[in-house]
């Protein structure tokens, strides 16, 4: 089962762009990258998810790169509110087992 | 649309008591079915998933155990809770499909156990 790697935390301020990457070194061909957003005493909710190249959708991008090791999630231009914890996760197709979701990133935007 | 509950929202129970959390789903057929555990400060720990009425795997040995007496709906309990399991429960569903699919989480339920 591919493992992934992320920064217990991160600070940005508001209106800026924030990066977080995870590390799945060993990815297999069928997994697929997805990235979860928690608030306290909340469920994950969904942000995106991937298999390769770049993918956009309202909230967030998600790049990863050709040799798909690792993946970036870009919250583009930060509020107050996308404070939160940012798990990565990578699973494969087909299988109803989903990966243990870790710790997450802590993601703290300032005034 | 699909909606996803939990109840209870709160829950104090002393050690030694049993334990029945529930979750139902509405607006989908053939859910995959899934019961999490996250600790103060800790990410989530899959305990058991389901993909169909009577179809449980357990992810980790420990005291608890799940149901899924209908087609939506999925019970965790316990015979004899210990301290260590008090946490945060979440249900979540996703749907059957060869696709790796999102999951919908139910809004939790707060276990401390005494």
């Amino acid at each position: 089962l591919a493992k992934t790697t992320q920064p217990i935390s991160m600070d940005s301020y508001e209106g800026q762009e924030v990066n977080i990457t995870c590390s799945h070194n060993n990815i297999a061909t069928n997994d697929y990258i997805t990235w979860y957003q928690q608030f306290p005493s909340q469920g994950p909710r969904f942000i995106i998810q991937g298999y390769k190249t770049k993918v956009t959708n309202e909230v967030a991008s998600l790049f990863i790169p050709a040799d798909r090791k690792s993946s970036t999630l870009s919250l583009p231009r930060v509020s107050l509110s996308d404070t939160a914890v940012y798990y990565c996760l990578v699973g494969g197709s087909g299988s109803a087992r989903q990966l243990t979701f870790g710790s997450g990133t802590q993601l703290t935007v300032l005034p | 649309s699909q909606t996803i509950h939990q109840w209870p929202a709160t829950l104090v129970q002393p050690v030694g008591s049993p334990l029945s959390l529930e979750c139902t789903v509405e607006g989908t057929s053939n859910p995959n079915l899934y019961w999490y555990r996250q600790a103060a400060g800790r990410g989530l720990q899959l305990l058991f998933y389901s993909v169909g009425i009577g179809q449980i795997s357990s992810e980790v040995p420990q005291n608890l155990s799940a149901s899924r007496p209908q087609d939506r709906q999925f019970i965790l309990s316990s015979k004899k809770l210990l301290l260590s399991d008090s946490g945060f429960y979440l249900c979540a569903w996703s749907v059957t499909s060869v696709l790796y699919n999102e999951q919908f989480f139910g809004p939790g339920t707060r276990l401390t156990v005494l």
